[in-house]
């Protein structure tokens, strides 16, 4: 059983660029939730795909978007990016439902700098 | 807004002693609560849930809705348990759900 892998580990970018994080779900999960952590915070939703769909946000402005394919896997993009935009970006996977919800399963992370 | 609370940004304790770190969350409904855990350049993993009322690694978390808390306990802290603890509750239904997590305690267990 695979774990959750999420590329790339680090990045750098400067204000106004814009990135795209990726990340592998977990062999048998169908739900990814992507989660922002900044320097000394817990980390923050920012949503959740399920089925190809996004499938709740938190408070997050609309140039943060993602896709989710076939395979389960997903990315975050992330435009126009700010010197805010810079903490550790968080994959998670899941079941599809409330006992899933149970068993997240974290990557370890793309750490995006902004400059 | 479903809150959660770790009041303590740090905490030091000695081998040996025994351990409290303390999260509080605000009141509604039936929270499912969890404790995550980050040891140093480890990713993010689940420590504990309430539902499981288990101990891991020796730790027990008990939910006391009276106080809206969810303290994360270990009565003999070892060196290894030094590490970054979060509180989360999960919030949604069915298949939309999110964690919200507290900010975290550090906690270091000196030899």
């Amino acid at each position: 059983e695979t774990g959750v892998t999420q590329s790339p580990t680090h990045l750098i970018k400067t204000r106004g660029q814009q990135v795209t994080l990726r990340c592998s779900s977990q062999s048998g999960h169908n739900t990814v939730s992507w989660y922002q952590q900044a320097l000394g915070q817990g980390p923050q939703f920012i949503f959740q795909y399920y089925r190809e769909e996004e499938n709740g946000r938190g408070n997050f402005p609309p140039r943060f978007s993602g896709l989710q394919f076939p395979n389960y896997s997903s990315e975050l993009n992330v435009n126009a990016l700010e010197l805010d935009d810079s903490a550790l970006y968080l994959c998670a996977s899941s079941q599809g439902n409330r006992a899933g919800a149970n068993v997240l399963t974290f990557g370890a992370g793309s750490r995006l700098t902004v400059l | 807004a479903q809150r959660v609370t770790q009041p303590e940004k740090l905490l030091s304790v000695f081998k040996g002693a025994p351990v409290e770190l303390k999260c509080n969350y605000s009141y509604s409904g039936s929270p499912e609560l969890f404790w995550y855990v980050q040891y140093s350049r480890q990713r993010l993993q689940l420590l504990l849930r309430h539902i499981s009322r288990e101990s891991i690694k020796g730790f027990t978390a008990d939910l006391n809705k009276g106080e809206t808390s969810f303290h994360l306990k270990k009565p003999f802290a070892q060196e290894e348990d030094s590490a970054m603890y979060y509180c989360a509750r999960l919030v949604g239904r069915g298949s939309n759900y999110k964690l919200t997590f507290g900010k975290g305690t550090l906690l270091t267990v000196n030899p």
